[in-house]
């Protein structure tokens, strides 16, 4: 099983509609992120958690919303989803390694199309 | 606000041949530098991590090098073969040990 696993993998949706997407992992790590991707302008953070009681906005979290239900698992949501808000979502994890680098691991992707 | 470029955005090349992949960034303030793969259906693997008190990194064929005064970190491959065909990203951590990611290079490498 993969150490993050994103679902669903694939979504079809028309405006409007309330969308989530879910993150579980097995990686232990404390840490949590949402991030979107679009042709051509790469990786760009929606939220971050640091733990289960901590939530903060990344630099495109206009639209979003996300829950952190346990250490586990990050859940994000589209409470009224928009044509522009179709694009590849990953969810990562991290943990502090000993060097202090804070190195990912990310999910396989959810792809969201929004009609 | 930092920004990251990576250019090409594509490259194309023979089986075997050596190349590199070029990453700038605007914000010299770095805390490392990250180099990731990313596979279609499969999301990013980390690749190559350069702390910023470093100038270099190697696993295997790869070799990432980074110099902050001039913004700009490279990855080579070595004798590259067809299965390094994927996208390349680089990404720049700053203090808050958030990532800023490049928009990537989508690498070919014909057999």
């Amino acid at each position: 099983d993969a150490d993050v696993t994103q679902t669903p993998r694939n979504r079809i949706t028309k405006t409007g509609k309330r969308i989530m997407l879910e993150c579980s992992q097995t990686k232990g790590h404390d840490r949590m992120y949402w991030y979107r991707q679009d042709p051509g302008l790469g990786l760009r953070l929606i939220y971050y958690s640091f733990d289960v009681k901590d939530i903060n906005k990344g630099e495109i979290s206009d639209g979003y919303s996300v829950s952190r239900q346990a250490q586990a698992k990050f859940s994000l949501s589209l409470e009224s989803a928009i044509p522009n808000q179709t694009a590849l979502y990953f969810c990562a994890t991290s943990d502090f390694s000993d060097s202090g680098a804070n190195v990912l691991t990310f999910g396989a992707g959810s792809r969201l199309t929004v009609l | 606000k930092q920004e990251v470029t990576q250019i090409p955005a594509a490259l194309s090349v023979p089986e075997g041949e050596n190349l590199v992949l070029n990453c700038s960034f605007t914000d010299s303030a770095i805390y490392n530098l990250q180099w990731f793969r990313q596979d279609p259906g499969k999301g990013l693997t980390s690749l190559l991590l350069i702390q910023s008190s470093q100038r270099e990194q190697t696993s295997g064929r790869l070799n990432a090098s980074l110099d902050k005064s001039s913004g700009r970190s490279t990855l080579y491959i070595a004798a590259s073969q067809p299965g390094d065909s994927a996208t390349y990203l680089c990404a720049a951590s700053g203090s808050a040990r958030q990532l800023t990611f490049g928009s990537g290079t989508q690498l070919t490498v014909l057999p």
